[in-house]
């Protein structure tokens, strides 16, 4: 598709419940991330790829949260037992390079009650 | 701890007047900054950049404006317009990969 694609483009989830959000990159993407936007705060970094590999978890927030890009496009973020604090947007984005701005997607909107 | 911080909230200016953005970072060494601009409802979108060698760039409308010593760049948009109003992001990034993003600031550009 033309730009970064995600879904669901809202979840709520019962707390301890698991989630998996999905996003599919731009083609020929290498780069994709995965961001965590909290209200009223600016986006905050999860997790890189480039390619299949994952190449930085640093601000991945606890052992519940696991990102994977087997093939090298579609990624999956899986929310294990949610909590109430993991209520966010998560934004993907996606770029050719690592050099330039990125493009994101929509976004999935969690809430967990 | 905020390394990007946009400490206006919100924003209010007239149509066809100047709207000034401020971000202040405190890691030096950050050497590329970006702007993103964010309608509700959707991710944020690229506006403008600047890499650290440069003091200014152009592009349209919109100017950045980086500040090295004073940990300090500014995004101005003249004339400003209605469909400027938007929830606008100062971000930076070191030789690494990922951005670090301000807070935002609400821009209303009132007709």
């Amino acid at each position: 598709g033309a730009g970064v694609s995600q879904s669901p483009r809202y979840k709520v989830a019962k707390r301890g419940q698991d989630v998996a959000l999905r996003c599919d990159p731009i083609s020929g993407h290498v780069s994709l991330f995965w961001y965590q936007q909290a209200l009223g705060q600016g986006p905050e970094f999860l997790t890189y790829f480039q390619n299949e590999a994952q190449l930085d978890k640093s601000g991945l927030p606890s052992d519940r949260f696991f990102a994977e890009r087997p093939e090298g496009s579609v990624s999956t973020l899986k929310i294990q037992r949610t909590q109430q604090e993991d209520s966010a947007v998560y934004l993907c984005a996606s770029s050719l390079n690592t050099g330039r701005g990125y493009t994101f997607g929509s976004g999935t909107r969690l809430t967990v009650v | 701890d905020q390394q990007v911080k946009q400490n206006s909230p919100s924003l209010s200016v007239q149509e066809g007047r100047i709207s000034i953005l401020n971000c202040d970072y405190t890691n030096s060494m950050f050497d590329y900054f970006l702007w993103y601009k964010k309608y509700p409802a959707e991710g944020p979108t690229f506006l403008i950049s600047i890499s650290s060698i440069k003091d200014k760039n152009e592009d349209g409308r919109f100017t950045v404006f980086l500040n090295k010593s004073a940990k300090h760049l500014s995004l101005h948009i003249v004339p400003s317009q209605p469909g400027d109003s938007a929830v606008y992001f100062c971000a930076a990034k070191t030789g690494a990969n990922n951005l670090f993003f301000g807070t935002g600031t609400r821009l209303t550009v009132i007709p």
